[in-house]
């Protein structure tokens, strides 16, 4: 069974540019999620799909950054235009149900110069 | 609100000696509360969970962590560490909110297993 696979791997923009990171869960998971982790600190909670709805997304900083989930399958999140905070590892997971485990993708990092 | 507190940045131990990662939380009601791990280049890997029942949990690679209540922790251990445990824990807590559940993650200790 596949598991979480997130693109890119890691991203250099510079300030002003458009990114935007995709995320493919595991089959059937209904749920997904977007986390992002800056400089060493906590993996902080972005937002959270449960199939192709925004269930949750208290955690999105501003409204430079959007997240779809067209069809319920792969998400993408799209960060437009980019600013220096942004850098970090955006991670995305995914879950059969929203108490369970979380399964998690490589990260995509974000680098923003 | 939900918080998640890891208070050591990194914990170093001796191959063979037993190891305790701390993680204190604060929730609204009943936590649902996860350890994972991340090793180099990889995403996080569940290794434990308590909902109910038993305050000692197990779970993947020897691991085990204990629910105290009355202290708010779940502490990570292992009775005899292996170098191969070095790696990025994160303590997690779920609670059920407004938005439904979420899970909110802790700052992440580096164990770090010396041979």
């Amino acid at each position: 069974e596949a598991g979480v696979t997130q693109f890119p791997s890691h991203s250099v923009i510079e300030k002003g540019q458009t990114v935007t990171l995709r995320c493919d869960p595991i089959s059937g998971h209904d749920n997904l999620y977007w986390y992002r982790r800056v400089m060493g600190k906590e993996i902080k909670f972005l937002l959270h799909f449960v199939k192709e709805s925004k269930q949750d997304e208290s955690g999105m900083p501003n409204n430079r950054f959007l997240a779809e989930r067209t069809g319920g399958t792969y998400s993408t999140l799209k960060v437009q235009p980019a600013e220096l905070e942004d850098s970090g590892v955006y991670f995305c997971a995914s879950s059969q149900v929203s108490t369970g485990e979380l399964f998690f993708g490589e990260g995509s990092r974000l680098t923003v110069l | 609100a939900q918080s998640v507190a890891q208070p050591e940045d990194q914990v170093n131990v001796a191959e063979g000696n037993p190891l305790t990662v701390k993680c204190t939380y604060s929730v609204s009601g009943n936590p649902y509360l996860f350890w994972y791990v991340q090793y180099p280049n990889r995403g996080l890997q569940f290794l434990l969970k308590y909902i109910t029942g038993d305050n000692l949990v197990k779970g993947s690679y020897g691991f085990e962590a204990e629910f105290n209540k009355s202290q708010t922790s779940f502490h990570l251990k292992k009775p005899s560490a292996l170098v191969s445990d070095s790696a990025l824990y994160f303590c997690a807590v779920s609670d059920f909110g407004t938005g439904g559940f979420k899970t909110i993650f802790g700052a992440g200790t580096r164990l770090f297993v010396k041979a």
